[in-house]
Parts: C-alpha cells; sequence; structure tokens
C-alpha cells in the first residue's frame, strides 16, 4: 500500500527553528510537495522537490532524500503566522498525489 | 498570477435540494480537480479532469456529478446529498495532469458545505 508518515502535532517558540519530517512508501515516485494550510482555508503550495538535496525558499527549506523515502520541512525565525497544519504529498507513479495527514504546528510566543 | 476561484464560499442546503459548486481558474491549466476534505484530514480526491475530459472518478457516489464546460471552469453539481457530505470542498488546477515538470496544484479557497 501507499503510505505517508508525518507527526501529528509540534509546537515550537516564536523565532525559533522547526522542522517538520515526513516519511513515504509509495509506488512510484515524481516529486514531493509541502503545503501549509490555515484551519478552514485552501492548501497553499510552499515548495517541491524531485530530486535529492535541499530547495531552499526564503524561511522555508525542503530536504529530500529519495533512497531513503524522506523529506523534511525547515522553517527558520518562525511567527505566530506560521501556526498551521504542513501537508506532505507525494506524487505516485500514476501522477496522483498521495497526501499525508498533516503536521498541525502550534507557535508560541 | 496563481488565483483559483471558487463560488460559493459557504453553502448549506437540505438533503432533497439541488445544488452546484463552481470554481475558476485564468492560469491556462490544462487539469482542474475535484477534492473533499474533512475537518483534520488531508484533502481526498475525487475527479480530474484534463483537457476537459474527464479522466479520474475515485469512485464517487453518482450524488456527485462534475462537469467541465471549458477549460477555464469546473462545476460540481449536488443532489440528494447526505448529512455525512457536510465538508470543505476545494476545487485544484495545474498545468496538466501528467509530465509537466512541477505540475504543482493551486487550490481555491474552497465551498465549505453543510448538509441538513
Amino acid at each position: 500500500g501507499q503510505n505517508i508518515d508525518q507527526p501529528t502535532e509540534m509546537t515550537a517558540t516564536e523565532g525559533a527553528i522547526v522542522q517538520i519530517n515526513c516519511t513515504y512508501q509509495t509506488s512510484g515516485f515524481n516529486g514531493l510537495f509541502w503545503y501549509q494550510q490555515h484551519a478552514g482555508e485552501a492548501p497553499t503550495f510552499l515548495s517541491y522537490n524531485v530530486l535529492d538535496g535541499l530547495e531552499e525558499k526564503g524561511r522555508f527549506s525542503s530536504f529530500l532524500s529519495r533512497s531513503k523515502g524522506y523529506s523534511y520541512l525547515l522553517l527558520k525565525e518562525l511567527q505566530m503566522k506560521d501556526s498551521a497544519s504542513y501537508l506532505c504529498a507525494v506524487r505516485d507513479s500514476n501522477y496522483q498525489l498521495i497526501w499525508g495527514a498533516g503536521t498541525k504546528l502550534i507557535i508560541k510566543p | 498570477d496563481t488565483e483559483v476561484t471558487q463560488t460559493p464560499k459557504h453553502l448549506v442546503m437540505g438533503m432533497t435540494n439541488k445544488k452546484s459548486l463552481k470554481c475558476e481558474q485564468h492560469m491556462g491549466h490544462r487539469a482542474m480537480y475535484w477534492y473533499k476534505q474533512k475537518a483534520k484530514k488531508p484533502p481526498e480526491l475525487m475527479f480530474v479532469y484534463s483537457y476537459e475530459k474527464l479522466s479520474i472518478n475515485e469512485s464517487v457516489p453518482s450524488r456527485f456529478s462534475p462537469e467541465c464546460p471549458n477549460s477555464s471552469l469546473l462545476n460540481l453539481h449536488l443532489h440528494a446529498l447526505q448529512p455525512e457530505d457536510s465538508a470543505l470542498y476545494l476545487c485544484a488546477s495545474s498545468q496538466t495532469s501528467g509530465w509537466g515538470g512541477t505540475d504543482t496544484q493551486y487550490f481555491g479557497p474552497g465551498t465549505r458545505l453543510t448538509v441538513l
């Protein structure tokens, strides 16, 4: 079967750094996406990785290791507005997105 | 511009009503998607349209009927829904639904549907 695992919930402090991990087992791999979703709103695209390594975009970075079936999203200089759910999604051999259950990130002052 | 618009924002309907959800994008994307999302769960794929043709139907009950009138518009017709169909309905679009670079899916704001 296809499976994506993320921690259910994480807590971090404003101004700090947090790393959200995602491990996956899918039938094929054609890229991994991270989305941010605030409560009651639509997911917004954060990053895309298809090759191994780190992709940096401002305060957010995403890392991929295809051999380990592993990715992480790194958020630096945390702000209160970063409180949201972070969804990891893998595009499989049929080019369909397989979604993780999401990680709820709580930022404390 | 990565905007996908959806109307209405909120919808309350009875089990005997017929209503439609609308989605529009002007990014020239040729793939459009309907997702259903329950609270604290990831989006669940319902339908995929590729070049205005239905390419994926994830065994969705016939009380949900999608329609793609043209490459910019996607509708979801609702009839005889059940209370358990209450959810956030999300529309998304991407350049294509197959190989084509990142093919990132961009989501609309969603329609919050309540079935009484």
